[in-house]
This record gives C-alpha cells, sequence and structure tokens, in this order.
C-alpha cells in the first residue's frame, strides 16, 4: 500500500493568517491526490483533487499545489470556519489511502 | 440534491456479523460505482471497498477482505455492507461514498465492537 505521511498533526494560526499542511506519498502518486476538511461530528468535505483543482462551492482562499511524491494543502487568510481537521488521500493505487490528519486551531 | 443516509451501525460482540445499509437519493443509483470509508475512533481514515454500478464485481482493502461484502439493490437505491466475524480493530464510523475523489459522503454510522 502506499504510505501518506501528512504534517504537522496539528497546528495553531491566527485570523488572516496563511498555513501549509503536507503530505508525503512512499511513491509517485502522479497528481492523484485530494484534499479534505472534516468539522466536529461531520463527514468529511472534498475540497482539492488532482492536486490542485478546487472542488466546486470551496473558497480560493484554499488551493493545492505538488507533484511526484510531495503535496501541499494552503490556506490563505484564515478564517474561524477553517478550523478543522485535514486529510489527505492518494488513489493513484489500490487502495485508496488516507493521510493521518492535520488539526487546525484558530488562535 | 445528492443524498446518503446510512443506517444499521449499533454495538456487536466480537466474532459477531452486522449489516449496514446506506440509502441513495437525488441521483440515478444505478449508474454510479460506489464505496465504503470507515473512521476509526482515533480519527484515521480507512478504504474498505468498492462495487461497481450492478454489483457485478467488487474490491476490497488487503485488511477487509474475506470478512465484509459490499452489495447493492439498484431497485431500491441501497448499498450495503455485510460484517462478518467482527473485531475490535472494526470499531468506527461507517461512510458509504460516491463519485471519484469521495465527493459526497453520508452522515456516518456507528458501529461498536466489544464484549
Amino acid at each position: 500500500d502506499i504510505q501518506m505521511t501528512q504534517s504537522p498533526a496539528s497546528l495553531s494560526a491566527s485570523l488572516g493568517e496563511t498555513v501549509s499542511i503536507e503530505c508525503l506519498a512512499s511513491e509517485d502518486i502522479y497528481n492523484n491526490l485530494a484534499w479534505y476538511q472534516q468539522k466536529p461530528g461531520k463527514s468529511p468535505q472534498l475540497l482539492i483533487y488532482y492536486a490542485s483543482s478546487l472542488q466546486d462551492g470551496v473558497p480560493s482562499r484554499f488551493s493545492g499545489s505538488g507533484s511526484g511524491t510531495q503535496y501541499s494543502l494552503k490556506i490563505n487568510s484564515l478564517e474561524s470556519e477553517d478550523a478543522a481537521t485535514y486529510f489527505c488521500l492518494q488513489d493513484s493505487e489500490y487502495p485508496p489511502t488516507f493521510g493521518g490528519g492535520t488539526k487546525l486551531e484558530l488562535k | 440534491e445528492v443524498q446518503l443516509v446510512e443506517s444499521g451501525g449499533s454495538l456487536v460482540q466480537p466474532g459477531g456479523s452486522l449489516k449496514l445499509s446506506c440509502v441513495a437519493s437525488g441521483y440515478t443509483f444505478s449508474n454510479y460505482w460506489m464505496d465504503w470509508v470507515r473512521q476509526t475512533p482515533g480519527k484515521s481514515l480507512e478504504w474498505i471497498g468498492e462495487i461497481n454500478t450492478d454489483g457485478s464485481k467488487t474490491n476490497y482493502a488487503p485488511s477487509i477482505k474475506d470478512r465484509f461484502t459490499i452489495s447493492r439493490d439498484n431497485a431500491k437505491s441501497t448499498l450495503y455492507l455485510q460484517m462478518s466475524n467482527v473485531k475490535s480493530d472494526d470499531t468506527a464510523i461507517y461512510y458509504c461514498t460516491l463519485l471519484r475523489w469521495f465527493a459526497y459522503w453520508g452522515q456516518g454510522t456507528l458501529v461498536t465492537v466489544s464484549s
């Protein structure tokens, strides 16, 4: 299975700041990567797919980048509603595998 | 509007069986593959498996194979997950999902495996 190592496990940031979350794949996943946001008690919501394509309805302050084995999610101008846990997913190979998650706290 | 509603989760003893359901609405159920994904109490997400449009083909995670069975009833727009010989590690919230990238998720149903 392809292992997805996500970092950091948690971070704290202030409103208006910009943060980045990283995912490192154990092998090349050819941009077959997605990012999700999950709020407490809710299901994960798709933010980004194909590494950098924004899902319909997702604010443009979210962006994704990367290639090969290294990918990142960037959130510009943090808003209070961005407090959540973020996950990456690779579906380049079976089985699809998720990163361990990053809990984002707003100061 | 796409809606996925899971049900059937409960407390089950180790070694027991349980069948989860996911009722879909808001789209033509029979046209799309469906997946099950679970989330453990520690919040890790794990893909369980998938089924094709007519139910003739399934794929499973290696950790699940031979204990869980995915099926569907297109006439009822319902997806199923039959769980057998459950273990404590199967304790999780179980979600049904739709489309590549798991674009749509249900609200989940909680399965607790404990004696």
